[in-house]
């Protein structure tokens, strides 16, 4: 069974610019999770998919970052403009369905992103 | 709310010997999941293994145990014959029914060396 997969596995860009990141859930998986991991930290959750629909947005900064998931399959997230501060990994996750049951999430590789 | 203390920023253990590394959870809920996590350098979080707060047995998967105190709030992880390959950062992580989304809370991680 693949794993989910995620591209790019590296970007570097400059302040201000824009930048996008894709992930492919592990098949039949309902749930999909995007976490930023900043250097020396636990992953934090930025956005939590249930199908096509956002379960939980609360840590996203909306006035920069966007992400979508339209057929419930592929994701992709977004940071418009991009600051200093947003150099980290960002890792995509996915459950078979985040209501009840153990709900173990997968993660991919995994995007470093670097802000000049 | 909640939340993952691991107090060990960097461990070293000896080829084929035992280690623990600690975690402690804070949570005021009765109904929780505690996660190990294995992120070598490449970056992928591995899943390793999963506790319920209301299983009675400590969870095992292969050289990887579980240490469930519940009372003292701890999940330590005990990994049995290191080897070279278990050199990576371990998370510990935590999903409770607090915000039913089956968001992960992680802890800071304890980076593992194995010596041969």
């Amino acid at each position: 069974e693949a794993g989910v997969a995620q591209s790019p596995r590296y970007k570097i860009i400059e302040k201000r610019q824009s930048v996008a990141f894709w992930c492919n859930p592990i098949s039949g998986h309902a749930t999909l999770y995007w976490y930023q991991q900043i250097l020396g930290q636990g992953p934090k959750l930025l956005i939590q998919f249930q199908n096509n629909g956002v379960v939980d947005d609360s840590q996203l900064p909306k006035d920069r970052f966007s992400a979508e998931r339209l057929k419930g399959v592929d994701s992709t997230l977004k940071i418009q403009p991009a600051k200093l501060e947003d150099s980290a990994v960002y890792l995509c996750a996915s459950s078979l369905d985040f209501r009840g049951g153990t709900q173990t999430q997968y993660f991919g590789p995994g995007t470093r992103l670097l802000v000049l | 709310a909640q939340k993952i203390t691991q107090t060990q920023p960097g461990m070293f253990v000896q080829e084929k010997e035992a280690v623990t590394l600690d975690c402690t959870y804070d949570t005021s809920d009765q109904s929780y999941g505690l996660f190990w996590y294995k992120q070598p350098s490449s970056g992928e979080m591995i899943f390793l293994i999963y506790q319920g707060s209301y299983d009675e047995q400590n969870a095992t998967e292969g050289r990887y145990s579980l240490n469930f105190q519940k009372a003292r709030k701890s999940a330590n992880l005990v990994i049995s014959a290191s080897q070279l390959g278990d050199s990576a950062m371990y998370f510990c992580a935590m999903r409770g029914p607090t915000s039913n989304t089956g968001k992960l809370i992680f802890g800071q991680g304890t980076t593992l060396q194995v010596k041969p």
